[in-house]
């Protein structure tokens, strides 16, 4: 398996645009994560899902973050409208039954 | 979630065990404790997971003491592709979310 992939993995965009981060998880895991890591705040969570099915968003930040999973191999992560506060490392994540964790390279968000 | 508490730095020599120290002394009987590492510019990465009784995997061993109030995750060789951030969390049962701190920062030397 290619493990989580994450596109793009680096994405510079100006402040008032929109960015759309992808996720494929690894085929046949049950849940996926969003993370958002900063030097600041460290690795937080954004939103969890379980198949397919937002179970938790009390991470996001603001109406301006949204995320949606329209099937199980593909999830979006879109910030509208992106902000230079939103520059940070997005991590995508899958697991199966909740254990063990694997991640994706992450996407490299600069807003200017 | 019962808080972890975990050096913020530690030194080790290449060859030899690394074992990083983790206190949980909150931790409920439901809880795992879990560890990760995040190498400089990657995604973490799922080193074990433990309840009550110690495990060992092809990565580590994962020591958990008899009241379960602290743990210690043992590099048994370290090398220097183990320089990381290795963090502790302790995750409950039902609860699949993952909450990480600031972790250790492991610096492996020759």
């Amino acid at each position: 398996d290619a493990g989580v992939i994450q596109s793009p993995r680096h994405e510079v965009t100006e402040m008032g645009q929109e960015v759309t981060l992808r996720c494929k998880p690894i085929s046949g895991h049950d849940y996926l994560f969003w993370y958002r890591q900063t030097m600041m705040r460290g690795l937080e969570l954004l939103i969890y899902f379980n198949n397919n099915v937002p179970i938790d968003d009390s991470g996001m930040p603001e109406d301006r973050f949204s995320a949606k999973m329209p099937n199980a191999s593909f999830s979006t992560l879109k910030i509208q409208p992106s902000e230079p506060r939103d520059s940070a490392v997005y991590f995508c994540a899958s697991s199966l039954l909740g254990y063990g964790y694997t991640f994706g390279s992450g996407t490299r968000l600069t807003v200017v | 979630d019962a808080k972890t508490t975990q050096p913020p730095s530690m030194d080790c020599a290449e060859g030899r065990a690394a074992n990083l120290p983790c206190n949980h002394s909150t931790i409920s009987g439901n809880e795992y404790v879990y560890w990760y590492r995040q190498i400089h510019s990657q995604g973490p990465q799922y080193i074990i997971h433990g309840l009550k009784n110690n495990e060992t995997n092809e990565m580590a061993s994962l020591i958990i003491t008899e009241d379960r109030k602290s743990s210690t995750l043992i590099l048994p060789h370290a090398t220097l592709r183990d320089t990381a951030v290795y963090y502790c969390i302790v995750r409950v049962a039902d609860d699949y979310k993952l909450s990480f701190g600031a972790g250790t920062t492991v610096t492996v030397r020759a």
